[in-house]
């Protein structure tokens, strides 16, 4: 079985502070993902991956950024957490090419204080 | 851009049929997918629709039609376990490795 696996599944930080979300997948996957849910909003892509070190904005790209220097691990910056940016971030990945056949893990649950 | 709309609930009797449209505007995609979120839980892929037409997997159906812009899901023979959120996606011909997803339809199955 394909297995997305986030971190840390609640995270608590304060204003200001950096916050790393990390991401590993362990399918030999080309494409990785960060999604943003929210009440009544869907997922909400922020950022996509289609190989190492090669990255794309999505809808909601500002106040984060993204790294992959590893085929298997995606991690999600929030350069300075603001109290907007408490929600439920999930991490997913999926072959190469046009399949939308995504892969999730069970999501951080974020809390700016 | 690509926007993909929903309902934002649904509510159905068990043993009942149910459908969740999936209406869209966008330029061009490779087929439209649906996932079931249940409550706590992380979203799973239920169906792909790569042509026009009907494809059915066990109690559930999904369809689509580019010419009219929309697409469906079909539950048929509720259970009380299909209560989740429904969400469509699609991969954009302008980016083939980007997802997209919909807002989103709540579904509450009533004994």
């Amino acid at each position: 079985d394909v297995k997305v696996t986030q971190s840390s599944r609640y995270l608590v930080k304060r204003t200001g502070e950096k916050v790393f979300l990390e991401c590993v997948q362990d399918m030999d996957h080309e494409n990785m993902f960060w999604y943003r849910q929210d009440p009544g909003l869907g997922l909400r892509l922020i950022y996509f991956s289609y190989d190492v070190k090669m990255k794309e904005k999505g809808d909601i790209p500002e106040g984060y950024s993204v790294s992959r220097e590893k085929k298997e691990r995606f991690s999600l910056i929030l350069e300075s957490a603001s109290t907007n940016q408490t929600s439920m971030y999930l991490c997913a990945s999926s072959f190469g090419g046009e399949t939308t056949e995504a892969f999730f893990g069970q999501g951080t649950r974020l809390t700016v204080v | 851009g690509q926007s993909l709309e929903q309902p934002s609930e649904v509510t159905a009797v068990e043993g009942a049929i149910v459908q969740i449209n999936c209406t869209y505007q966008t330029s061009g995609f490779y087929g439209l997918s649906w996932y079931q979120q249940h409550d706590g839980g992380a979203p799973t892929f239920l169906s792909y629709n790569a042509l026009d037409g009907l494809e059915e997997t066990g109690r559930f159906s999904s369809f689509l039609s580019r010419s009219d812009s929309y697409g469906y899901l079909l539950l048929q023979e509720l259970q009380m376990k299909d209560s989740a959120s429904y969400f469509c996606a699609v991969s954009p011909y302008s980016s083939a490795s980007k997802i997209i997803f919909g807002s989103g339809t709540r579904l509450s199955i009533r004994p």
